[in-house]
């Protein structure tokens, strides 16, 4: 099974509906991140958590709003979505040791209409 | 904020040298990274480089630190079709003890027979 787990891995949706993506993870991680890829800009920090208390912005968190529900649980909201906000979203977790490597899950595809 | 460039795309024959280059500004980087994206994947640690090395080898990759010039390479030997994938180069600085990585906008690399 993936240590790292994302739902949905595709959504299609319209202007203005609020969307909640959810991240889950079995690595026993402390720290989880939510991310946005865009072709050709890389990738962005939206929201990190380094415990299930802390919660902080990344670049890019207008819009977005996150909740870390549990130390294995981390989900993204976007409150009412627009057109640009259409990418491809990843979660991440490390361990907040050493080199602090990242494990990202498979993504999801987000469309807005 | 700290920035982290690399080109966009290169474009190889397989069993040939692949070297990606990445350049980066922060003077306090702590770890660089490399990580490897297949399509429809997340992203995966390929390997990192602590800051007071210049170099580290594993199996086909090299990765190579100019610390003086701010300048990191990932040589991969024999490069094979399935080495096609999007590269990201990241850094992270240990200040405050965050290690959260900025990540370069990502290399294609495309592997042809």
């Amino acid at each position: 099974d993936a240590d790292v787990t994302q739902t949905p891995r595709n959504r299609i949706t319209k202007t203005g509906k609020r969307i909640m993506l959810e991240c889950s993870q079995t690595k026993g991680h402390d720290r989880m991140y939510w991310y946005r890829q865009d072709p050709g800009l890389g990738l962005r920090l939206i929201y990190y958590s380094f415990d299930v208390k802390d919660i902080n912005k990344g670049e890019i968190s207008d819009g977005y709003s996150v909740s870390r529900q549990a130390q294995a649980k981390f989900s993204l909201s976007l409150e009412s979505a627009i057109p640009n906000q259409t990418a491809l979203y990843f979660c991440a977790t490390s361990a907040g040791q050493g080199a602090d490597t990242q494990y990202f899950g498979p993504g999801t595809r987000l469309t807005v209409l | 904020g700290e920035d982290v460039e690399q080109s966009l795309f290169l474009s190889v024959r397989e069993g040939d040298s692949s070297v990606i280059n990445c350049t980066y500004t922060d003077s306090s980087s702590t770890y660089l990274y490399w990580y490897k994206q297949e399509p429809g994947a997340g992203l995966q640690l390929l390997t990192y480089i602590f800051s007071n090395m210049d170099m580290k080898q594993d199996q086909r990759l090299t990765v190579l630190l100019n610390k003086k010039d701010k300048h990191l390479s990932l040589r991969i030997a024999d490069t094979q079709t399935g080495d096609s994938a999007i590269y990201f180069c990241a850094e992270s600085d240990a200040s405050g003890g965050s290690y959260i990585p900025t990540f370069g906008r990502g290399t294609s690399l495309i592997v042809h027979p």
